[in-house]
């Protein structure tokens, strides 16, 4: 079983400001997915990363998958209160998916 | 809104209660899972159901029952329970099982289970 580690486990930031977080395993991803998860609700996908290298960007949010396929990263610009939640990384196997533990990020306005 | 629903969204019980969870999908999916988040923890799969037959069960204790009566409807049923079971309960589907190149999944809200 592939084994995600999620970092920083916990980020709080103010309104405007950048951040980072960051996923990474020991062996090679297939793919991996980025979800994320607000207060009282279910995580919801926010993007499937599949190519070594690749990049996506969904609005203020930019994805990366490393070279090797073993990190990936997800780039908040100019944060906002709206963007706080759990974000997750997983990799679909199997029928299932494995889930890291999550950065829990709080913007403050 | 998802498109997956679950009841109740709150739920305290006794150790020796018995209670269910509904999960129910109206996205037409044929793949239905339940998932345990426990705070610290990442989320953990228990059961995945595909067109209504069990493909998985995470070494799950047999205090959690599963149900799957159709495409639509899942339900986890809970008796004895133990105070470490307190956690959220998270019900998810898929058009087909997720297989290496991912597909999506869509999660309900959750039930929160406090077990006293």
């Amino acid at each position: 079983t592939q084994l995600l580690e999620q970092s920083p486990q916990f980020l709080s930031i103010q309104e405007g400001e950048n951040l980072t977080v960051y996923c990474n395993s020991s062996s090679v991803f297939s793919s991996l997915q980025w979800y994320r998860q607000e207060p009282g609700e279910g995580p919801v996908l926010l993007v499937t990363v599949v190519t070594g290298g690749e990049v996506k960007k969904l609005k203020r949010l930019t994805f990366q998958f490393g070279d090797a396929r073993k990190d990936s990263s997800l780039h908040i610009t100019a944060a906002q209160p709206g963007d706080t939640g759990l974000y997750l990384c997983a990799l679909p196997n199997d029928y299932k998916l494995s889930f890291g533990a999550g950065t829990t990020v709080t913007v403050r306005a | 809104e998802t498109g997956v629903t679950q009841t109740p969204r709150h739920l305290v019980m006794g150790m020796t209660n018995k209670k269910s969870l509904k999960c129910e999908q109206h996205l037409g999916h044929n793949a239905m899972y339940w998932y345990k988040q426990s705070a610290k923890k990442p989320l953990e799969l228990m059961f995945v159901y595909s067109l209504e037959e069990r493909v998985e069960n995470n070494s799950v204790p047999s205090r959690f029952s599963p149900e799957c009566p159709n495409s639509s409807h899942l339900f986890l049923h809970l008796h004895t329970l133990q105070p470490e079971d307190s956690a959220l309960y998270l019900c998810a589907s898929s058009q087909d099982p997720i297989a290496g190149l991912g597909g999506e999944q869509f999660f309900g809200p959750g039930t929160r289970l406090t077990v006293l």
